[in-house]
């Protein structure tokens, strides 16, 4: 079985700031983990993803996320958020085939 | 039309009406998925089609039924629905099954069963 847990349901940040988006993992097998986000009154875009290689990921827009297998973890991060990074972000991982399975999310609110 | 649309984007029902939810992807995907977005709940996965045939059925009660006529097209057929149906339904096609396969999603169809 496996289950994947976002520790935070909201972060807020103020723009410029760093933000972290946690998200921890428990498999008994090697999985693909993925980061994607959800803009308000849209479906959900792939930000980015680890299927093997370097542990370091990142994506177009200044997002990185790191596979730290001991911890199981891919914590989410970004040095410097914009207004428009507003969203909500899941972390997603995939053991087999196409079976995505989500955390329940984490609501980021970047303020001026 | 680009991507993966939904039609319609709002849906309000009673318990005894039914509906059909409708998804078309404009990709050339091979997959397509159905998922369930509850407020606060991980996004649960209901059914997937690979070319057309059905490859997953998530323990979904029977009032929810698909329907894939081809690769391009995805309904969800609802009937006799409980007001804890309501939630966000996302659609979502990839070029095949598999890990390596990105999934594009749709903007949904917000569903409020009364």
């Amino acid at each position: 079985a496996q289950s994947v847990t976002q520790l935070d349901s909201q972060v807020p940040v103020f723009e410029e700031a760093p933000v972290e988006l946690r998200c921890n993992y428990s498999s008994s097998v090697s999985v693909y983990l993925f980061w994607y986000v959800q803009y308000p009154n849209q479906g959900l875009q792939l930000l980015l993803k680890y299927l093997s290689g370097s542990t370091l990921v990142e994506s177009i827009n200044g997002f990185e996320a790191e596979f730290n297998k001991s911890q199981t973890s891919f914590h989410l991060r970004k040095p410097s958020v914009h207004i428009s990074d507003t969203a909500e972000y899941f972390c997603a991982v995939c053991k087999s085939w196409g079976k995505l399975q989500f955390g329940a999310g984490t609501q980021v609110v970047v303020t001026p | 039309e680009t991507g993966v649309t939904q039609t319609p984007r709002h849906l309000v029902m009673g318990m005894t009406n039914k509906k059909s939810l409708k998804c078309e992807q404009h990709l050339g995907h091979n997959a397509m998925y159905w998922y369930k977005q509850s407020a606060k709940k991980p996004l649960e996965l209901m059914f997937v089609y690979s070319l057309e045939e059905r490859v997953e059925n998530n323990s979904v009660p029977s009032r929810f039924s698909p329907e894939c006529p081809n690769s391009s097209h995805l309904f969800l057929h609802l009937h006799t629905l409980q007001p804890e149906d309501s939630a966000l339904y996302l659609c979502a096609s990839s070029q095949d099954i598999g890990p390596y396969n990105e999934q594009f999603f749709g903007p949904g169809t917000r569903l409020t069963v009364l």
